[in-house]
């Protein structure tokens, strides 16, 4: 068990709908980031989130955004689905994002998109 | 820009047999390395990281910075290391993870 729980595990929906995946970052941990995992693109880093602000982006489509809570929980909400988005969202937390802190990642929420 | 280089998609040995995994970086700062393994599209798990130079289920990986390599190694392969390896680059001011591709490690029995 790594300590990052994400919510919910599986999450079947429609083309065009929106949704919301939620991750509770290790105890202690400031520092929440986002990846996408598709058969077609890899392990693609999304956004992260330190301490409740904006970061650093990566490939994110304006469809998607994400915040921190002041608990430090994180939300990604995902908007105008397409069949391209299914995919496996992972959540990952570190204390900080500083040097050689090591990520440590949830279960993930399965996306399927019909 | 940074880039992670699997070369490998599948790798197959037999159990007992020696195997490595390999890795290519390219980065223009100093390189923070890490091993992730995924078992049946699940987690990620930390394996191993450069920094700490440490041994994890027998698996060990040494950087080095003249070939800008970090493969994974492993002297007696078990079944129970059957997964996805990815190896990882951390850079950027969020230190977010640039991932390759992965291998996907099969040890027969």
């Amino acid at each position: 068990d790594s300590g990052v729980t994400q919510t919910p595990k599986h999450l079947i929906t429609a083309t065009g709908q929106r949704v919301t995946l939620r991750c509770s970052p290790r105890s202690g941990d400031l520092s929440v980031y986002w990846y996408q995992q598709s058969l077609d693109q890899g392990l693609q880093f999304l956004i992260q989130y330190y301490n409740g602000e904006e970061r650093a982006k990566g490939n994110i489509l304006e469809r998607f955004s994400a915040q921190q809570f002041p608990d430090l929980h994180s939300e990604l909400n995902l908007s105008s689905l397409e069949l391209g988005d299914s995919a496996l969202y992972f959540c990952a937390s570190s204390v900080t994002s500083a040097s050689n802190q090591p990520q440590h990642f949830g279960d993930g929420t399965r996306l399927s998109i019909l | 820009a940074q880039r992670v280089t699997q070369p490998e998609k599948l790798l197959s040995v037999f159990k007992g047999a020696p195997v490595e995994l390999k890795c290519n970086y390219s980065y223009s700062g100093s390189p923070e390395l890490f091993w992730y393994v995924q078992y049946s599209r699940q987690r990620l798990q930390l394996l191993l990281r450069h920094i700490s130079r440490e041994s994890i289920k027998g698996f060990t990986a040494d950087l080095n910075k003249g070939e800008t390599s970090f493969h994974l190694k492993k002297p007696f392969a078990q079944e129970e290391d059957s997964a996805m390896y990815y190896c990882a680059l951390s850079s950027g001011s969020a230190r977010q993870l640039t991932f390759g591709s992965g291998t996907q490690l099969t040890v027969l029995p």
